[in-house]
């Protein structure tokens, strides 16, 4: 079965510091990983996924198979990035489709 | 541009009650999927349907059911509910079957049994 871990509940940094949201996975197969953003008060959002190798707002996430982990990280932390943080993995078989998302981490960044 | 739609925002049932949620994706979107939030976790996916057919089914008793209409709307049912079906459903839409797109959610509707 797939399973999404992210180790902490909360990350707490000051503005212009380094951020790294951590996000590791189970899954037998050739992974498919998102990162999803809920802002306050707005919906859940997609932020970005591995395959496209992407910078969105300054984050980027490496999928390291080895590790099989799935970082986000941002080298300066703005306060508008404070939100909750979802992980997530996408697994397609035949015909059924699944999205598996881990807890989420709360960001939250001080001034 | 309207985004996907859920109704209603807040409902509150008792126990063995039933309940019908009800989401309208995003015009032009096929594929509708809902999730479960429950407090302090991540959304838990419960099924997926693409043109009017299942596509994915989560870990979820038979007391959950859903549909997808010709607009391609759909409706989330819970039969017999239970305390533990308290939380945040979310419904989401994508063009295809795919989530290689991105998965665009409705505000979600809170649902609380007592």
């Amino acid at each position: 079965a797939q399973r999404v871990t992210q180790p902490e509940k909360l990350l707490s940094v000051f503005k212009g510091a380094p951020v790294e949201l951590k996000c590791n996975y189970s899954y037998s197969g050739s992974p498919e990983l998102f990162w999803y953003v809920q802002y306050s008060r707005q919906r859940l959002q997609l932020l970005l996924r591995h395959i496209s190798r992407e910078s969105i707002k300054g984050f980027t996430a490496d999928l390291n198979k080895g590790e099989t982990s799935f970082h986000l990280k941002k080298p300066f932390a703005q306060e508008e990035d404070s939100a909750m943080y979802y992980c997530a993995t996408h697994r397609y078989t035949g015909a059924n489709s699944k999205l598996t998302f881990g807890k989420g981490i709360t960001l939250s960044v001080r001034p | 541009d309207a985004g996907v739609t859920q109704s209603p925002t807040h409902l509150i049932k008792t126990r063995g009650q039933h309940v019908t949620l009800r989401c309208s994706p995003i015009s032009g979107h096929k594929s509708v999927s809902w999730y479960q939030q429950v407090l302090g976790q991540g959304p838990q996916f419960i099924f997926q349907y693409y043109e009017k057919e299942e596509r994915g089914r989560g870990n979820f008793p038979d007391r959950f059911s859903a549909r997808q209409f010709p607009n391609y709307s759909s409706e989330l049912n819970v039969n017999a509910l239970l305390l533990g079906d308290s939380a945040l459903y979310l419904c989401a839409s994508t063009p295809g079957p795919f989530y290689n797109s991105p998965l665009h959610f409705g505000n979600g509707t809170r649902l609380t049994v007592t």
